[in-house]
């Protein structure tokens, strides 16, 4: 049971260019959700998904895209990279919502935009 | 507007005393509150969490405390080790939204 992973563990990029963080768990999860931590911000929400077919914005939704097709996987897409999105990347599965969300997270990953 | 607030950015205790981690909170529909540890170069973890009907909830060497009045809740370790020390986030569940709110977290450092 490998829980949640995430690739890549780093990454760098130009401003401009796009990519696409990996998460997938196997523990038949139906709440995925995307987290960006940045210091003195604490975990904010980018995306989060619901079930497969289903997602929705987070707190800061802008320059980032998502899709879930199946339950397993939940890619977080950048479209153009810009250096505000520099950051550390979680990505979280929970038990559905009635469980009061207690979310397993990966080990994220550290995106650096030049 | 920051709906989860931890106010202080990091705390020293000695090993062997109680750690005392704080946080308020400013949405009234919250209806769960939970703690994080998180490691460095790690994913955070869950710790404890508590309802928002209950004042107390204790689990080991981890008490949560909450004050629904004052929405206020603190984390109370004791005795504190030095594995304690790491980044703990409080979050709320915004069950109506369907998502967690975390807070800005606080860096527990424990002294030999």
């Amino acid at each position: 049971n490998a829980g949640v992973t995430q690739t890549p563990k780093f990454q760098v990029l130009k401003t401009g260019q796009s990519m696409t963080l990996q998460c997938a768990q196997d523990m038949n999860h139906e709440y995925m959700s995307w987290y960006r931590q940045d210091p003195g911000m604490g975990l904010r929400l980018i995306h989060y998904s619901v079930g497969a077919g289903i997602t929705d914005q987070g707190e800061v939704p802008n320059g980032y895209n998502v899709s879930r097709s199946t339950t397993e996987d939940f890619p977080l897409r950048l479209l153009s990279a810009a250096p505000s999105q520099t950051s550390v990347y979680f990505c979280a599965s929970s038990y559905p919502i009635g469980q009061a969300m207690k979310q397993f997270f990966g080990p994220g990953t550290r995106l650096t935009v030049l | 507007d920051q709906q989860v607030k931890q106010n202080s950015p990091s705390l020293s205790v000695q090993e062997g005393r109680i750690s005392i981690l704080n946080c308020d909170y400013t949405n009234s529909m919250f209806d769960y509150f939970l703690w994080y540890k998180k490691y460095p170069a790690e994913g955070p973890t869950f710790l404890i969490s508590i309802s928002s009907i209950k004042d107390k909830n204790e689990d080991g060497r981890f008490t949560v405390f909450l004050n629904k009045s004052a929405k206020h809740l603190s984390l109370h370790i004791v005795p504190s080790q030095p594995g304690d020390s790491a980044v703990y986030f409080c979050a709320a569940n915004d069950q109506g939204a369907q998502k967690l709110v975390f807070g800005q977290g606080t860096r527990l450092t424990i002294n030999p």
